[in-house]
């Protein structure tokens, strides 16, 4: 399975913007990639995933390499709420049976007031 | 309501106890998830049931037994565990167990076990 690399931890100001850093080298063709993040003392919950083109909601937006080997999730203004644990996942699309999401190690957000 | 419950919010059990987790939901979806969080680590799958039938067991040891009595419910038994089984268990649902459906997370069961 492919595996996605992020930065242990990052630091941002409150109302800046935040680009928070996956790569996956070895993604395939049928990998979606997902973003989700974790709250302290919460489960995680779901934040935005894209195949190749770029994508926004409410919460973010995902901007995602031409080769898509690496991809930016965009926090557009921090908050303190948004302080967490950001985890990039690739799900193969197309493989018969349940979903399997694979949490790699995540990045710990911290946002400064 | 796109919330998942889990009873209870801490449990202490010794080596020797019997004991349940709960995860309720009631938003319709047909695929329930129970993961295991070390402290500082991701959460990682233990299993999936779809439909009701248990669909992966992520070679989970038998001590950790889950049941998936209705569409709305999931419980994890447990029995003999040991110290090292100390985790945050969350519970998570999704409509269906698809590729790209959005798994949603309930707040987790802390337990220790002394």
């Amino acid at each position: 399975d492919a595996k996605t690399t992020q930065p242990n931890s990052m630091e941002s100001n409150e109302e800046e913007p935040v680009h928070l850093p996956c790569n996956h080298s070895t993604i395939s063709g049928t990998d979606y990639i997902h973003w989700y993040r974790q709250l302290p003392s919460q489960g995680p919950e779901y934040v935005i995933h894209g195949l190749t083109s770029n994508v926004n909601n409410r919460m973010a937006s995902l901007a995602i390499a031409e080769d898509r080997k690496s991809s930016t999730l965009i926090l557009h203004r921090a908050t303190l709420r948004d302080a967490a644990v950001y985890y990039c996942i690739l799900e193969k699309v197309g493989s018969p049976g349940a979903q399997k999401l694979v949490f790699g190690q995540g990045t710990r957000l911290t946002i400064n007031p | 309501d796109t919330e998942v419950t889990q009873t209870p919010k801490h449990l202490v059990m010794g080596m020797t106890n019997k004991k349940s987790l709960k995860c309720e939901q009631h938003m319709g979806h047909r695929a329930m998830y129970w993961y295991k969080q070390k402290a500082k680590k991701p959460p990682e799958l233990m299993f999936v049931y779809s439909y009701e039938k248990l669909s992966i067991n992520e070679s989970v040891p038998s001590r950790f037994s889950p049941e998936c009595p209705n569409s709305s419910l999931l419980n994890l038994h447990l029995h003999a565990l040991q110290p090292e089984d100390s985790a945050l268990y969350l519970c998570a649902s999704s409509h269906r167990s698809g590729a790209l459906d959005t798994q949603y997370f309930g707040p987790g069961t802390r337990l220790t076990v002394l």
